[in-house]
């Protein structure tokens, strides 16, 4: 069955740097998408890439899909406390067939003033 | 617009007891997904609803079973309670299906300890 791997697992960065996650899958992506979460609450959607090669924006975060390498990269830019939180990829895990999403460990965001 | 409504937030259970979780979807939206999330966890797919039917289902035993109304709500029910239970169950919604999941829409999710 697919797996998907995030890294690192947790950051902890200073406001107003740069910072990138990854996620890595075991098989080809289809759709890969991008949550943010607080700790113990619901998820609230980033991002969705489709295609090898997509890159999508918002504000200041910028994601990345490499289809070559099954992988998919997650930016911020100029990090504000705000974005803390735990970033979680996920991806369709069946070909053509939507509702079901694996989804990856996790990675925990914290920024210090 | 209210977005995804789940009952309760928080709940305690002993083992070998039987649990109900609801879930009210977004407006406009039809098809509803339920997750399992372990402390320090991805969430880990259930099963998926569409036009009152399972759609899909994920690994789970058949402790755990669901059910959607006419008006697109569901409802979440684990039978005979074990402590591994103890996770926030997520329901999310989203419209029609497709080849792609899409965007779903969470809820903040029903927090279930298992004593």
């Amino acid at each position: 069955s697919q797996e998907l791997e995030q890294s690192p697992q947790s950051l902890i960065v200073q406001e107003g740097k740069n910072l990138t996650i990854n996620c890595t899958s075991s098989k080809t992506l289809y759709g890969l998408y991008w949550y943010k979460q607080k700790y113990g609450e619901g998820l609230i959607f980033l991002m969705m890439l489709q295609k090898g090669g997509e890159e999508k924006s918002h504000e200041k975060i910028t994601a990345k899909l490499d289809e070559k390498k099954q992988q998919s990269s997650l930016h911020i830019t100029a990090s504000q406390p705000s974005h803390a939180g735990i970033y979680l990829c996920g991806a369709d895990a069946i070909y053509n067939q939507g509702g079901k999403l694996i989804f990856g460990q996790g990675t925990e965001l914290s920024v210090k003033p | 617009d209210a977005g995804v409504t789940q009952s309760p937030t928080h709940l305690i259970k002993t083992r070998g007891q039987q649990v109900t979780l609801r879930c009210s979807p977004k407006s406009g939206h039809d098809t509803v997904s339920w997750y399992q999330q372990a402390l320090g966890q991805g969430p880990q797919f259930i099963f998926q609803y569409y036009e009152e039917e399972e759609r899909q289902r994920g690994n789970f035993p058949d402790r755990f079973s669901g059910h959607q109304f006419p008006n697109y709500s569901s409802e979440l029910n684990v039978n005979a309670l074990l402590l591994g239970d103890s996770a926030l169950y997520l329901c999310a919604s989203s419209s029609g299906t497709g080849a792609f999941t899409g965007e779903l829409f969470f809820g903040e999710g029903s927090r279930l300890t298992v004593l």
